[in-house]
């Protein structure tokens, strides 16, 4: 079994959707989740930071933490062409130096 | 504001030729240093990873190598390049008492 598990899709949906990206993960010693976007041939651009589990949001992005289920989730709001991407989640056991635990990438597309 | 850059953009190199990526870090100092490998569907794997100069740790055995001769500078390399090591390169940096990780743009390696 992986550590982090992501289903690769390709997700597809029409513009102006909700839309619900997640990852499952196996190690109850993660704290820190993050998810990243990553554009064809592009490196990964980070989008949301949490700790720990609960809510944050940052304009149509809203990253959820469950602790208990092992389950986090990233929701965009009013999705647009320009969020076609692949969304990759990401966590750690502490802060300061830690290798970072990826999942394999979900692939996003958004249909005009 | 701190900023990453990575070159080339992309490279095709014969089978044996050597190789050098080189990543530098603007804007923050002592920096967590790492290369990536990138292969579709198979996620992010982590090559070589640095918490100072001349401190590098590898993670997989391979055909590559990594130096940090400077503080913000980190170069991959290789003596003979195999078909195997062909892909996409990404550099990233942390800071020394954060956990996310930046990514620079990508190099993205054909060996013919």
């Amino acid at each position: 079994q992986k550590e982090v598990e992501q289903d690769p899709g390709p997700l597809s949906v029409p513009e102006g959707a909700i839309v619900s990206l997640n990852c499952t993960y196996s190690n109850s010693a993660f704290q820190y989740f993050m998810w990243y976007r990553q554009y064809s041939r592009k490196g990964p651009e980070l989008l949301m930071y949490t700790y720990s589990s609960g809510n944050k949001e940052d304009g149509r992005f809203t990253a959820q933490v469950d602790k208990s289920s092992k389950y986090i989730s990233l929701f965009i709001r009013d999705s647009q062409p320009s969020d076609s991407a692949t969304y990759l989640c990401a966590m750690s056991w502490n802060t300061g130096f830690q290798k970072l635990v990826f999942g394999t990438g979900t692939r996003l597309l958004v249909s005009p | 504001s701190q900023t990453i850059h990575q070159w080339p953009a992309t490279l095709v190199q014969p089978v044996g030729s050597p190789l050098s990526l080189e990543c530098t870090v603007e804007g923050t100092s002592n920096p967590n240093l790492y290369w990536y490998r990138q292969a579709a569907g198979r996620g992010l794997q982590l090559l070589f990873y640095s918490i100072g100069i001349d401190q590098i740790s590898s993670e997989v055995p391979q055909n590559l190598s990594a130096s940090r001769p400077q503080d913000r500078q980190f170069i991959l390399s290789s003596k003979k390049l195999l078909l195997s090591d062909s892909g996409f390169y990404l550099c990233a940096w942390s800071g020394a008492e954060r956990t996310e990780a930046f990514f620079g743009q990508g190099t993205r390696l054909t060996v013919v």
